[in-house]
């Protein structure tokens, strides 16, 4: 019974460049949910998502970030033109359910690095 | 706007010892209170959580403790062993909210 499995696990970018990180969340869960933790820093919400509908993306950045869950296949968070204080740690967590309970499951997060 | 805040932002404990963390919270919808634990280089995981209609949750050595009226929320870690050496989290929802908003974490070392 896999978890949430995302990659890739460590991600290098230079400024301007594009970055993908995908989420695949755990079976039978159709509920994704996006978090980027800073250094030393806590977990800051950025997306909810549902099967083909984004539910709530008051913690995106306005520009240049974007996510999607399609119908089929993983969730993709996209940051277009990267710069370095994009440098962070993206969590993906899925649930089986609307959260109602805070029992999310998260991956082993997606670290990206902008040079 | 923080909107849960957690502190130390770290805490050094000797094995057997006690560990605790506190959280206060500003937004009273919220009603659901999970603590998550994370290991360098992995992703959070739940460890213990709490509603407001309790005072205290017990699991194992993790008790919480809540006081709805100072709207503040506390882990307690007893007989602390080096393996709970770790980043802990609070974090709030609300019930029919979509997110869980976390403090800022509290890194724990459990020293031999």
């Amino acid at each position: 019974n896999a978890g949430v499995m995302q990659n890739p696990r460590h991600l290098v970018r230079r400024r301007g460049q594009e970055a993908r990180l995908r989420c695949s969340p755990m079976k039978g869960h159709s509920h994704v949910y996006w978090y980027r933790q800073l250094p030393e820093e806590g977990l800051k919400f950025m997306v909810y998502l549902q099967k083909e509908n984004i539910i709530d993306e008051s913690g995106m950045p306005k520009e240049r970030f974007s996510a999607e869950f399609p119908k089929e296949g993983p969730s993709i968070l996209r940051i277009q033109q990267v710069v370095r204080g994009d440098s962070a740690a993206y969590f993906c967590a899925s649930s089986r359910e609307h959260l109602n309970t805070g029992e999310l499951f998260f991956g082993e997060g997606s670290r990206l690095t902008v040079l | 706007q923080q909107q849960v805040k957690q502190s130390p932002q770290s805490l050094i404990v000797q094995k057997g010892g006690i560990s605790i963390i506190n959280c206060a919270y500003e937004n009273t919808a919220f009603d659901y209170f999970p603590w998550y634990q994370q290991f360098p280089g992995k992703g959070p995981a739940l460890l213990i959580a709490i509603r407001p209609d309790v005072s205290e949750k017990k699991e194992g050595r993790f008790t919480i403790s809540f006081n709805k009226s100072a709207k503040q929320f506390s882990l307690h870690i007893m007989d602390s062993q080096p393996g709970d050496s770790a980043t802990y989290f609070c974090a709030a929802s609300k019930a029919a909210g979509n997110k869980l908003t976390f403090g800022g974490g509290t890194r724990v070392l459990v020293k031999p």
